[in-house]
């Protein structure tokens, strides 16, 4: 069962402008990762949030965490060609297994 | 440090053959998942390890798939037979944490299965 929902499913944005997308969930959660995907390749981990938190920041990267919403979103500032990716949200659903949405499609035009 | 080293890379084979993965973890990492990605789709989770046993294994199809990590370390995951919506890419991840540990995973480049 999917567990994280991504908003857009698609996102098409010029290089240098910022890129923001949402992460919705259903059930309690202790953390909440992103990762990419580059086309072709395996996913690789970007930043991890905990129930706790509210806001993290990894360089360009800047993620939020609402419980209250259930929704957390990630922010790519001054975005750049090679951002083009697929980005999936992941949560653990308060278990043991990390559950991945159907992520968001960016692509960055130069 | 080395990667999660995952073969073959590319797969072609006719429905109702069978097909096998091979991965190796990251040294030391306990647990280890196969997750199946359908084009255009998030990767969901079929079997997860920890050393060589079995943590969940809910949503593997166990009429046509097997997995298997006898060492504890590298694992190998099969299909027999194969039907058509096996078409997919087969992600094999590693963690160092053990059974109850949701933090970072680390992927292999994945194994894409097209199935004729």
């Amino acid at each position: 069962s999917q567990q994280g929902e991504e908003d857009p499913q698609a996102l098409s944005i010029q290089e240098g402008e910022n890129a923001t997308m949402n992460c919705s969930y259903k059930t309690s959660i202790n953390n909440l990762q992103w990762y990419r995907q580059n086309s072709g390749r395996g996913l690789v981990h970007l930043i991890l949030i905990r129930s706790n938190e509210r806001e993290k920041h990894s360089g360009r990267l800047r993620v939020t965490l609402d419980t209250s919403k259930k929704s957390s979103s990630l922010l790519i500032t001054a975005s750049r060609a090679a951002d083009t990716a697929s980005y999936f949200c992941a949560t653990d659903a308060g278990g043991f297994k990390t559950i991945f949405g159907a992520g968001t499609r960016l692509f960055v035009k130069a | 440090e080395a990667g999660v080293a995952q073969s073959p890379r590319y797969k072609i084979i006719e429905k109702r053959q069978s097909v096998a993965f091979w991965c190796n973890p990251i040294s030391g990492h306990a647990t280890l998942y196969w997750y199946q990605q359908i084009l255009g789709q998030g990767p969901k989770l079929l079997i997860q390890f920890q050393n060589n046993g079995v943590v969940d294994d809910s949503q593997l199809p166990k009429d046509r798939f097997s997995a298997e990590r006898l060492k504890g370390v590298d694992s190998t995951l099969k299909i027999q037979p194969a039907k058509l919506e096996d078409s997919a890419v087969y992600l094999c991840a590693s963690s160092f944490g053990l059974a109850g540990y949701t933090g970072e995973l680390f992927f292999g480049e994945g194994s894409r299965l097209t199935v004729l």
